[in-house]
């Protein structure tokens, strides 16, 4: 089966404080992509990053940081010193290469950072 | 401009109604996708075309159909709108070119069924 599971339904933490979010994953495939977008409150998908199964380096954005595990099949994204404009749900999502270029995403995580 | 425009952005509609949604880009990409998002259930694929010629079912295509009239438009067509279709609908597109396959999302439309 193809499936991404994001546990994290809803976070709710207080500005500056660290956050970690969730992503498990499930697929067959051997070459995949992983990806995390954000929906802000005004809706929009916004991507994020995008990364390759063979590629297991961690990757750091500014706050933002990425730890891919594929012995775990993890992808968390963590957020550092969280800011109000944070807010948002974030969705994680897997394209298996060769199912004909279906994104599967998880239900996503609403991050709610209090001032 | 945006890169993915998506027309309307709010529509509400009654059931039975015939409606459509469309999409246009100005990425020059291949590849397009029409999503549904529901609460608690992230973004299911309804359709998505790898070109104009090339239109596929993705996970939930039943009540809805596609066409493709170009290479920058893609357009959803709901034949006869039901109450369970009310969701927000998002159009995404993609380039096989560059080999990425990261898919860019429009703004969403926000369809309501009365």
């Amino acid at each position: 089966a193809q499936k991404v599971t994001q546990a994290q339904t809803e976070i709710s933490v207080v500005e500056k404080e660290d956050v970690t979010l969730d992503c498990v994953y499930e697929t067959r495939d051997t070459t995949y992509y992983l990806f995390w977008y954000k929906q802000p409150p005004s809706g929009e998908l916004v991507f994020l990053i995008r990364r390759n199964s063979f590629d297991e380096q961690n990757e750091i954005s500014g706050r933002y940081s990425w730890n891919f595990q594929k012995s775990t099949s993890s992808f968390n994204f963590t957020i550092t010193a969280s800011q109000v404009v944070d807010s948002a749900v974030y969705f994680c999502a897997l394209y298996p290469y060769n199912q004909g270029g279906k994104l599967i995403f998880g239900q996503g995580t609403e991050l709610s950072v209090k001032p | 401009d945006a890169d993915v425009t998506q027309t309307p952005r709010n529509r509400i509609t009654k059931t039975g109604k015939r409606i459509m949604l469309e999409c246009s880009q100005t990425k020059g990409h291949d590849r397009m996708y029409w999503y549904r998002q529901d609460p608690g259930l992230g973004l299911r694929l309804i359709y998505y075309s790898f070109d104009v010629k090339d239109i596929n079912k993705g996970e939930i295509s039943d009540g809805y159909s596609v066409s493709r009239q170009a290479q920058a438009k893609f357009s959803l067509s709901l034949e006869s709108a039901i109450p369970n279709q009310t969701a927000l609908y998002f159009c995404a597109t993609s380039d096989t070119g560059t080999g990425e396959d990261t898919q860019y999302f429009g703004p969403g439309t926000r369809l309501t069924v009365l």
